[in-house]
């Protein structure tokens, strides 16, 4: 699987647009960029996901680089409920694949009031 | 709709004895994959089943099985515990093998 880079932690205040940053120079041309993250003492959560353009839904925003070799997760006006674990995650989805999610260690964000 | 989920919520084993987890997924999901939580190796997979296959196995001894019923429901089962499988065990269901994945509360697993 294509490894993903991530800071341990980040910190931002209540309010304020969040950007998290993912590297994966290894990604090949069938990788998908996944995010997902996880509140404490809950199961992941599936945040966003994209293969090049970047894409927008009501959690988030991908911000995919024209090289594909690093991403960024926006929050525009983080709250302290999105005080969690991200995950960047490459899922190949390729036909016939193997297409579990490998997750890595994560980000760790803490939003202050 | 319902989540999905996964009983027990919490249980405490002997080494040495055998558990079995179980695992509702969202209805008209046929994918469900199970990982293990521990703080010392973070989020692994364990298996994936989809219509009653496994799919993909991770890199866990023999000692961790699981199975998928044809409503989609699956259990797994570690034979033999140790006190290292202590562990949260997260189910996540899909649509489909490629979709995204909705992940239950977890069990969480104590051996003594």
């Amino acid at each position: 699987d294509a490894k993903t880079t991530q800071p341990n932690s980040m910190e931002s205040n209540e309010e304020e647009p969040v950007h998290l940053p993912c590297n994966h120079s290894t990604i090949s041309g069938t990788d998908y960029i996944h995010w997902y993250r996880q509140l404490p003492s809950q199961g992941p959560e599936y945040v966003i996901h994209g293969l090049t353009s970047n894409v927008n839904n009501r959690m988030a925003s991908l911000a995919i680089a024209e090289d594909r070799k690093s991403s960024t997760l926006i929050l525009h006006r983080a709250t302290l409920r999105d005080a969690a674990v991200y995950y960047c995650i490459l899922r190949d989805e390729s036909g016939g694949s193997n297409y579990k999610l490998t997750f890595g260690k994560g980000t760790l964000l803490t939003v202050n009031p | 709709k319902a989540g999905v989920t996964q009983t027990p919520r919490y249980l405490i084993k002997t080494r040495g004895q055998q558990v079995t987890l179980s695992c509702s997924p969202i209805s008209g999901h046929r994918s469900v994959s199970w990982y293990q939580q521990t703080p010392g190796q973070g989020l692994q997979f364990l298996f994936e089943y989809f219509s009653e296959t496994q799919r993909n196995k991770g890199n866990f001894p023999g000692r961790f099985s699981g199975r998928q019923f044809s409503n989609s429901r699956s259990e797994m089962n570690v034979s033999t515990l140790e006190l290292g499988d202590s562990a949260l065990y997260l189910c996540a269901s899909s649509r489909f093998w490629n979709t995204e994945a909705f992940f239950g509360q977890g069990t969480r697993l104590t051996v003594v």
